[in-house]
């Protein structure tokens, strides 16, 4: 098992332009969620989904939009990239929602 | 509202050493999740412990043991004999369940990073 892929690792935008970070598990989970690590905040929920087809705003879902369309991708759209939006993201799924969650690798990302 | 206080923002002690990592949960649930994640510098993020709040027994792992204490709302973490290798950001979360769409977000701490040195 490849477990939850992300790509790209590194991703530099300028300001405005948008651009989707992808994700992919090949555990069957139904849930699966996308979180922001800035320093000294620890992780921060954006988004997550129960199953294909729902999809719910985590903490700071704004600027970002996503899409389950099935049970292994989760992509997340940055629709107009903002310097605040510079930050490592990370994707992570899980069996049950109280179980835990496996983490890809992350994405950093720069908004110049 | 949920928290999760991570009040030790660095820790260095020389290898060999014992070191405790601090965490103190707040949450108006009965029933929560508590977890150790740890971040080495590679960056991934690897899933150590999850607890849940009937379950107060301490565990050992190896080298390292957790403390889960409710009376004072912590869930402290020790590693024993500390080697370099364990070098590395460590996160406790607390597991909050959301009530619209039957999700349980991880809320984080802060995190400890730790620098074993040789």
């Amino acid at each position: 098992n490849a477990g939850v892929t992300q790509t790209p690792k590194f991703q530099v935008l300028k300001t405005g332009q948008s651009m989707t970070l992808q994700c992919a598990q090949d555990m069957n989970h139904e849930y699966m969620s996308w979180y922001r690590q800035d320093p000294g905040m620890g992780l921060r929920l954006i988004h997550y989904s129960v199953g294909a087809g729902i999809t719910d705003q985590g903490e700071v879902p704004n600027g970002y939009n996503v899409s389950r369309s099935t049970t292994e991708d989760f992509p997340l759209r940055l629709l107009s990239a903002a310097p605040s939006q510079t930050s490592v993201y990370f994707c992570a799924s899980s069996y049950s929602p109280v179980l835990e969650q496996f983490f890809g690798p992350g994405t950093r990302l720069t908004v110049l | 509202a949920q928290k999760v206080t991570q009040a030790q923002t660095e820790i260095s002690v020389v290898e060999k050493e014992d070191v405790t990592l601090d965490c103190v949960y707040e949450t108006r649930d009965t029933t929560y999740y508590l977890f150790w994640y740890k971040q080495p510098p590679s960056g991934e993020l690897v899933f150590l412990i999850r607890r849940n709040s009937f379950d107060e027994q301490n565990e050992i792992s190896g080298r390292y043991s957790w403390n889960f204490q409710k009376s004072t709302s912590s869930f402290n973490f020790t590693i024993t004999a500390s080697q370099v290798v364990d070098s590395a950001v460590y996160f406790c979360a607390l597991s909050e369940a959301l009530f619209s769409g039957g999700y349980n977000k991880l809320i984080f701490g802060a995190g400890t990073r730790l620098a074993v040195h040789p």
